[in-house]
């Protein structure tokens, strides 16, 4: 079966400082991709970053980046230069390239203090 | 201009109810999805439709119907509410594969049923 691992439900850090926010994943497939989405109180689901498995380069957003380990199945999101805007439930995803669907974690909030 | 949108936001509704969310998206995709988001936050794919033909039914009860009337729009029919089906119900969008980018997520309506 196919699952997303986050690990860590909670998760704070101070503005300005920089935090990693874990992601573990199963699949015997070579050809998928990940995702990271970001859940605001407003519940609205934003796409974060995405990572094609095939791509060793991490991916990098302005102050998002990833670290993507392939052999260790890892996909960690790093926020640099944290704000408070950055305060909401994080969400690391996976889809097969032959599917459409979203395989979801369970999700990290993150709490941002001044 | 709003990409997928979702009507109502809010549903209150008694249980054995009948009831519909409707879903529209204006990006010209031809794929959309409803997901569903429980109390826990866990999110979890329930359809997917592809130029309004049904791709993926996640073991959903028949109680939800999907309809796509057209590609722009994917609506979700839930007959004889249940207490468990309070959750927050996503309709999302995509192009036919998600190699080319993303999904892109409506705002989510809350379904209470009392």
């Amino acid at each position: 079966a196919q699952t997303v691992t986050q690990s860590q439900p909670e998760m704070s850090v101070q503005e300005a400082e920089t935090v990693t926010l874990s992601c573990t994943y199963d699949t015997s497939e070579s050809d998928y991709y990940l995702f990271w989405y970001k859940q605001p109180p407003s519940r609205q689901m934003i796409l974060v970053i995405r990572q094609e498995a095939y791509k060793q380069q991490n991916a990098t957003e302005n102050r998002f980046s990833v670290n993507f380990q392939k052999a260790a199945k890892s996909f960690s999101l790093k926020i640099s230069d944290s704000q408070l805007g950055d305060a909401a439930m994080y969400f690391c995803a996976y889809s097969l390239d032959n599917t459409d669907k979203l395989i979801f974690g369970t999700g990290t909030r993150l709490q941002v203090f001044p | 201009d709003t990409a997928v949108s979702q009507t109502p936001k809010y549903l209150v509704t008694q249980m054995g109810n009948d009831k519909s969310i409707k879903c529209e998206q204006n990006l010209g995709h031809d794929t959309m999805y409803w997901y569903k988001q429980d109390s826990k936050k866990f999110l979890k794919i329930m359809f997917s439709y592809n130029n309004k033909e049904l791709i993926i039914n996640e073991t959903v009860p028949n109680r939800f119907s999907p309809k796509s009337p057209d590609k722009a729009h994917l609506n979700l029919h839930i007959n004889s509410l249940e207490l468990g089906d309070s959750a927050v119900y996503f309709c999302a969008s995509s192009r036919r594969s998600l190699a080319e980018e993303t999904q892109y997520f409506g705002p989510g309506t809350r379904l209470l049923v009392l």
